[in-house]
């Protein structure tokens, strides 16, 4: 089957660094790519890996390995506009299959 | 447009009533999504198009969901006689080509209340 697995929320404080995990099963692949939503809002394009390895955009990352099927998104520096949900996708085919999503709170 | 349009951005309806949602994707944008999002829950893909056709509608969840796409511009979809199931943000989302699956921009999205 298809399917993603992140925590359901990661508590971080103001200006410390937050890694948010993502572990996937599927029998076809494209990519993992990763999307930030603010509560009421729209999904937001964060970052996406085709390759393995580490993709850096200012202060987030993403990293992925394909053998393990795991991809974690890594944000630095903290700030409270970063309080949002966090969401795994990856590629199949034409379409995007989404994980639950990784609720972050930050704490001043 | 300059982004993602959907509307109307909050529908509250009574149960077995039609509702209709519609999306005007980013000028351009070939392929255009429909998802639905429940409340904390991750997004629900429903159907895609690549210009005017959907060459798949296997995420619609009943016969009651349709949808439309004309001049590889507009979407419309379609819920008949709605269920209070069917309640959830409805969210529109385009990309430049088909099968490009790193980045999607989406709308606001649609807020359906079926009492």
């Amino acid at each position: 089957g298809q399917s993603l697995e992140q925590p359901s929320e990661v508590t971080a404080v103001e200006g410390a660094i937050v890694q948010i995990n993502c572990t996937y099963q599927t029998s076809g692949f494209y990519g993992l790519s990763w999307y930030q939503q603010h509560d009421g809002g729209a999904p937001t394009f964060l970052s996406y890996n085709a390759l393995d390895g580490l993709e850096e955009t200012g202060r987030f990352s993403s990293f992925l390995s394909r053998s393990d099927s795991y991809g974690y998104l890594l944000l630095q520096e903290l700030q409270m506009k970063d309080s949002a949900s966090y969401f795994c996708a990856y590629g199949s085919n034409y379409q995007l299959i989404w994980g639950a999503g990784t609720k972050l709170i930050i704490k001043p | 447009g300059a982004g993602v349009s959907q509307s109307p951005s909050n529908k509250v309806t009574e149960k077995g009533k039609d509702v209709e949602l519609r999306c005007d994707p980013i000028s351009g944008h070939t392929a255009l999504y429909w998802y639905r999002q429940s409340l904390g829950q991750g997004l629900e893909f429903l159907i895609y198009f690549q210009g005017n056709s959907a060459p798949d509608k296997s995420g619609l969840p009943s016969d009651r969901f349709s949808a439309e796409r004309t001049g590889g511009s507009v979407s419309t979809l379609t819920i008949q006689r709605t269920q209070q199931e069917d309640s959830a943000v409805y969210l529109c989302a385009s990309s430049f080509k088909a099968g490009y699956t790193g980045e999607l921009f989406f709308g606001e999205g649609s807020r359906l209340t079926v009492l």
